[in-house]
């Protein structure tokens, strides 16, 4: 079956320290692969995605690549600021089935 | 674009009783919409997939007779939690695709129920 892997955190990191939340998955099939973020009290809202192998998804200052070598989809931004401060989803969507497998989550804090 | 709004935000009710989660996609036609639920320092579970005018696949464990999924038109998708009680307290999400295939879903923001 599908999988996704990410650390549950709580991160915590002072503001603008390097930020990389890792996320491994397994997949059968060729996944596209997601990071959502959700604050507090508010739904998923999508971060950035990647659909093929080596692509490099970016957003609001974060990046990730899709390694399909080492299946791993690592979410990074060079400076975080406090308003950074949510849960990051990793997940994964097999094209033509549209579940999306979720990671647990991972809980980020950013104190001034 | 590719707005979803979800109805009501938070709702509280009591034991027995039965409530309603609508899930709108505001500004595009979704060939399909599916519901989660978000458990405390959980991920979320896909309860159910439905598709407008079909009967709503369930995932495993998912009680259909207690979740039912009315996916009236292709902008409306309601989630009827019956016979509400303190354990189905939750996060219930939704999201929608716009077309068949998508490689995207678009997600709500989510609809806290808290059963008394």
């Amino acid at each position: 079956g599908n999988s996704v892997t990410q650390m549950e955190g709580p991160v915590t990191l002072s503001e603008e320290a390097f930020l990389t939340i890792n996320c491994t998955y397994t997949a059968t099939g060729y996944p596209s692969l997601f990071w959502y973020v959700q604050y507090p009290g508010e739904g998923l809202q999508l971060l950035l995605k990647a659909t093929k192998a080596d692509d490099k998804g970016s957003n609001k200052g974060f990046e990730a690549t899709y390694r399909k070598e080492t299946t791993s989809f690592h979410l990074e931004k060079g400076s975080v600021q406090v308003s950074d401060s949510a849960v990051y989803f990793c997940a994964l969507m097999i094209g033509g089935y549209q579940k999306v497998t979720f990671g647990i989550g991972t809980k980020l804090q950013v104190i001034p | 674009g590719a707005v979803v709004s979800q109805h009501p935000s938070r709702v509280i009710c009591k034991s027995g009783t039965s409530v309603k989660i609508e899930c709108r996609s505001l500004d595009f036609q979704a060939t399909t919409m599916f519901w989660y639920r978000q458990f405390p320092k959980k991920s979320l579970m896909l309860m159910a997939t439905s598709n407008e005018g079909s009967k709503a696949t369930y995932e495993q464990g998912v009680e259909k007779d207690k979740f039912l999924i009315n996916h009236a038109s292709l902008t409306l998708s309601t989630l009827t939690v019956t016979s509400a009680h303190p354990e189905d307290s939750s996060f219930y999400i939704c999201s929608a695709t716009l077309i068949a295939g998508a490689n995207e879903q678009y997600f709500g923001p989510g609809t806290r129920l808290t059963v008394t």
